[in-house]
């Protein structure tokens, strides 16, 4: 089956930097990449995704990128506020309705 | 207001007993999940159902059982079976219109200690 795995597992950025979180996948047969935020105590949370037919999709501070040929995709936060401090964890899904999801990575905005 | 609703927040489980976990989504959708979270863990599904009345085993559904007898309510066993069940579980669901397939959203989870 789909294995993601996500780097680096902890991730600390000054407030007002950038932060990139890279996810890899080993099936070439997927098509869906979600990002997901966890809060302390909470369920995760859609933050954006991107399908297999584009690049890149961006949304405000937020934007995905997807190399398929490499088999990877990152997540980038700009102008980092404390509030993105979080667990983001990155998903991979070949369209059968079933997503595989990564370890997580912690996020830290130093302010 | 829309969304998928966990009951309860926090649950204990003495040995040897059976709990269940509640899931409702007034969201219209066909598809429900289970997951199991353990620290510093990724979400490993327990169980999936993609219609009333069928559900197919996750990765990890040892220990667990689950029903789907209406669209919008897909409640989790933890049978004595399951020996090591302290852990965060989410609920999550989606729909199976092609634009929006595979997105899950998920609810606020059951954190579940045993005594």
């Amino acid at each position: 089956g789909e294995n993601v795995e996500q780097h680096p597992s902890t991730l600390s950025v000054q407030e007002g930097d950038s932060a990139v979180i890279k996810c890899t996948y080993s099936d070439s047969a997927s098509n869906y990449f979600p990002w997901y935020k966890q809060e302390l105590g909470k369920g995760p949370q859609l933050i954006i995704d991107i399908r297999s037919n584009v690049g890149e999709k961006k949304d405000q501070r937020i934007a995905v990128t997807l190399n398929k040929t490499a088999k990877h995709f990152s997540l980038h936060i700009t102008e980092t506020q404390p509030e993105d401090s979080a667990v983001y964890f990155c998903a991979a899904s070949n369209g059968n309705n079933r997503l595989a999801f990564g370890k997580g990575n912690q996020v830290v905005v130093i302010p | 207001d829309g969304g998928i609703t966990q009951s309860p927040k926090y649950l204990f489980r003495k040995e040897g007993q059976n709990v269940t976990l509640s899931c409702e989504q007034n969201l219209n959708h066909d598809a429900m999940y289970w997951y199991r979270q353990d620290p510093g863990q990724g979400l490993r599904l327990i169980y999936y159902s993609q219609i009333v009345n069928d559900f197919q085993k996750g990765d990890i559904a040892e220990g667990y059982s689950v029903s789907r007898e209406k669209k919008e309510s897909f409640p989790l066993t933890v049978t004595s079976a399951q020996k090591n069940p302290t852990a965060f579980y989410l609920c999550a669901s989606s729909t199976q219109l092609p634009v929006a397939k595979n997105i899950q959203y998920f609810g606020a989870g059951t954190r579940l200690s045993v005594l």
